[in-house]
């Protein structure tokens, strides 16, 4: 089990609004910033949002996130196919005094 | 441009040792927190070590603590993992990421993995 919880899945329709949910807790989100990262089929990870919210140069406003609490997300508008990838979510766990990473998300664009 | 290059990976029997490296470039590599981050196959990501810039800090995943020990070398720009003791569930592939300890912490930059095989 990850420390940090998101769902397995997600999908929509290209053009659409999609969200992804991830929780964890006053030791992780709920002190630390979060961060998200994409993985493309058969590539490493990428940084896609860091503290909270900011977006890495290069990568387009479509993608956007948030945190409130012990929880975050990541939300992506007009979803285009080249968008289907696993999505992580990560933080920092004052318990473990190291990253922690949600078990990710695989999106698919219908 | 920023570069990080795993090495080292390969098939190797329960028990048996190997040693990753990480050859970095595009950066001054001394100034930044440096990590190895796994993938098992179809599974997630799970962090197992991270090594401060001078060297001076260490941290393990508890997964690997005691069997695995980070290094890294900033006159070569290089970075290391010493597993020993490996097990079966440690059949992954082991990406290399650079840390930035700023508003956080995150992994900005990531090689492209090494994929290591624990098998009899």
């Amino acid at each position: 089990q990850s420390v940090l919880t998101q769902p397995p899945s997600a999908s929509g329709t290209p053009g659409q609004r999609v969200t992804i949910s991830c929780s964890g807790s006053s030791s992780t989100i709920g002190s630390n910033t979060v961060n998200w990262y994409q993985q493309l089929p058969g590539t490493a990870p990428k940084l896609l949002i860091y503290s909270n919210n900011q977006r890495p140069s290069g990568v387009p406003d479509r993608f956007s996130g948030s945190k409130s609490g012990t929880s975050a997300s990541l939300a992506i508008s007009g979803l285009q196919s080249e968008d289907e990838a696993d999505y992580y979510c990560a933080s920092w766990d004052d318990s473990l005094n190291g990253p922690v990473f949600g078990g990710g998300t695989k999106l698919t664009v219908l | 441009q920023v570069q990080l290059v795993e090495s080292g990976g390969g098939l190797v029997k329960p028990g048996g040792s190997l040693r990753l490296s990480c050859a970095a470039s595009g950066f001054t590599f001394s100034d930044y927190y440096m990590s190895w981050i796994r993938q098992a196959p179809g599974k997630g990501l799970e962090w197992i070590s991270y090594i401060s810039s001078s060297v001076g800090t260490m941290k393990y995943a508890e997964s690997v603590k005691g069997r695995f020990t980070i290094s890294r070398d900033n006159a070569k720009n290089l970075l290391s993992l010493q597993m020993n003791s490996l097990r079966a569930e440690d059949t992954a592939v082991y990406y290399c990421a650079r840390g930035r300890h700023s508003s956080g912490y995150y992994h900005d930059y990531w090689g492209q993995g090494t994929l290591v095989t624990v098998s009899s």
